[in-house]
């Protein structure tokens, strides 16, 4: 089975420090995408990451930061430096080759940024 | 457009009454995803066509659920004798296969609300 675990319902961070998303996978494929989506209160999801299970690098983006370990089957976001624009749902999902690399999504962490 | 649409961005029905949701893919994306988000929970998968393929209606939760895509374009959400319980953002999502990797593009929603 796959599954997404996202363990961290609500974060709380005051501006300018440093927060960290995990993300738990479960999949028995060794062909897998794992994705970072930000819901932002506006309601429209938006993509933000997208890695394959055959690429381990860590990625940086600006403020944004991702670390993809398949030791420990996880894909954890870090925001940099937090703004208030960063509050938002981020959804971690998980794509695999079995199912037709149908997506299952994690249930979300809300994040807010205190000004 | 650029981005994938959705129509109405709302609607009111009263509980039993028929109510369809409409969805425009972006161009030439093959893959097309509905997603159901109750109030501040996660996403939840409905159903995902991939080309001329049998459609995977796997997460449709009842049989008065359904949904089809004309001609590999625009999909058609359609939910008989409403519920309270159908209450949702409606989302829709589309991707384009390349080398296996999906991104989904997702669209504003539709917010259903049913009286």
């Amino acid at each position: 089975a796959q599954k997404v675990t996202q363990a961290q319902t609500e974060i709380s961070v005051v501006e300018k420090e440093d927060v960290t998303l995990d993300c738990v996978y479960e999949t028995r494929d060794t062909t897998y995408y794992l994705f970072w989506y930000k819901q932002p209160p506006s309601g429209e999801l938006v993509f933000l990451i997208r890695r394959n299970s055959f690429d381990e690098q860590n990625e940086i983006s600006g403020r944004y930061s991702w670390n993809f370990q398949k030791s420990t089957s996880s894909f954890n976001f870090t925001i940099t430096a937090s703004q208030v624009v960063d509050s938002a749902v981020y959804f971690c999902a998980l794509s695999a080759y079995t199912g037709g690399f149908k997506t299952i999504f994690g249930a979300g962490t809300r994040l807010f940024v205190k000004a | 457009g650029a981005g994938v649409s959705q129509s109405p961005s709302n609607k009111v029905t009263e509980k039993g009454k028929d109510v369809e949701l409409r969805c425009d893919p972006i161009s030439g994306h093959t893959a097309l995803y509905w997603y159901r988000q109750s109030l501040g929970q996660g996403l939840e998968f409905l159903i995902y066509f991939q080309g001329n393929s049998a459609p995977d209606k796997s997460g449709l939760p009842s049989d008065r659920f359904s949904a089809e895509r004309t001609g590999g374009s625009v999909s058609t959400l359609t939910i008989q004798r409403t519920q309270q319980e159908d209450s949702a953002v409606y989302l829709c999502a589309s991707s384009q296969v390349i080398e296996g990797q999906k991104t989904q593009y997702f669209g504003p929603g539709t917010r259903l609300l049913v009286l």
